[in-house]
């Protein structure tokens, strides 16, 4: 079984510019999350999908994050414009259903210069 | 506020040596205490979890204790490999014992000699 799968790997860009990540979860997972994991840090929570709908989002940065999983099965996070504190590796993670064992990528590091 | 807080944050011991890794959490809502796993350039993997309903739990080589009146879980690690070192994280939900809305600790940094 392929597991979550995440593109850039690396991604390196200047203040104020914009990035977006994509994410492939694991086939037949509804639930899709996405973390933000600061150097020295464990991941933390950003969004949380139940297919296309949005369960929670109460620690997103709206005014420059945003995220969709249109069809209920991809899904991308952008950051418009891009400040240096959000130099981080982004998670993404899927599960069967809500509450279950949460399985994840292998995240994509973002330098912001 | 840091909701789950976990020590030590770098642990060194030597090949079969048995560290020892310590949570603490303060809201006692949570209902799942979860191990995360996580190598380099590697999404953290789902170690082995826990309920507050039992006191200990293993699997394998790696066992969970769990201290609900002092609000406190731990993660043992028996007959350690080198192919052990990792960072590992602790972590706590309070959604009906699943694993959603996961608050991770800081992780601490194994390295096992050979």
């Amino acid at each position: 079984e392929a597991g979550v799968a995440q593109s850039p790997r690396y991604k390196i860009i200047e203040k104020r510019q914009s990035v977006a990540f994509w994410c492939n979860p694991i086939s037949g997972h509804a639930t899709l999350y996405w973390y933000q994991q600061i150097l020295g840090q464990g991941p933390k929570l950003l969004i949380q999908f139940q297919n296309n709908g949005v369960v929670d989002d109460s620690q997103l940065p709206k005014d420059r994050f945003s995220a969709e999983r249109l069809k209920g099965v991809d899904s991308t996070l952008k950051i418009q414009p891009a400040k240096l504190e959000d130099s981080a590796v982004y998670l993404c993670a899927s599960s069967l259903g809500r509450g279950e064992t949460q399985y994840f990528g292998p995240g994509t590091r973002l330098l912001v210069l | 506020q840091q909701q789950v807080k976990q020590s030590p944050q770098s642990l060194i011991v030597q090949k079969g040596g048995i560290p020892i890794i310590n949570c603490a959490y303060e809201n006692t809502a949570f209902d799942y205490f979860p191990w995360y796993q996580q190598f380099p350039g590697k999404g953290p993997a789902l170690l082995i979890a826990i309920r507050p309903d039992v006191s200990e739990k293993k699997e394998g080589r790696f066992t969970i204790s769990f201290n609900k009146s002092a609000k406190q879980f731990s993660l043992h690690i028996m007959d350690s490999q080198p192919g052990d070192s990792a960072t590992y994280f602790c972590a706590a939900s309070t959604n009906g014992g699943g694993s959603e809305k996961l608050v991770f600790g800081k992780g601490t940094k194994l390295t096992v000699n050979p």
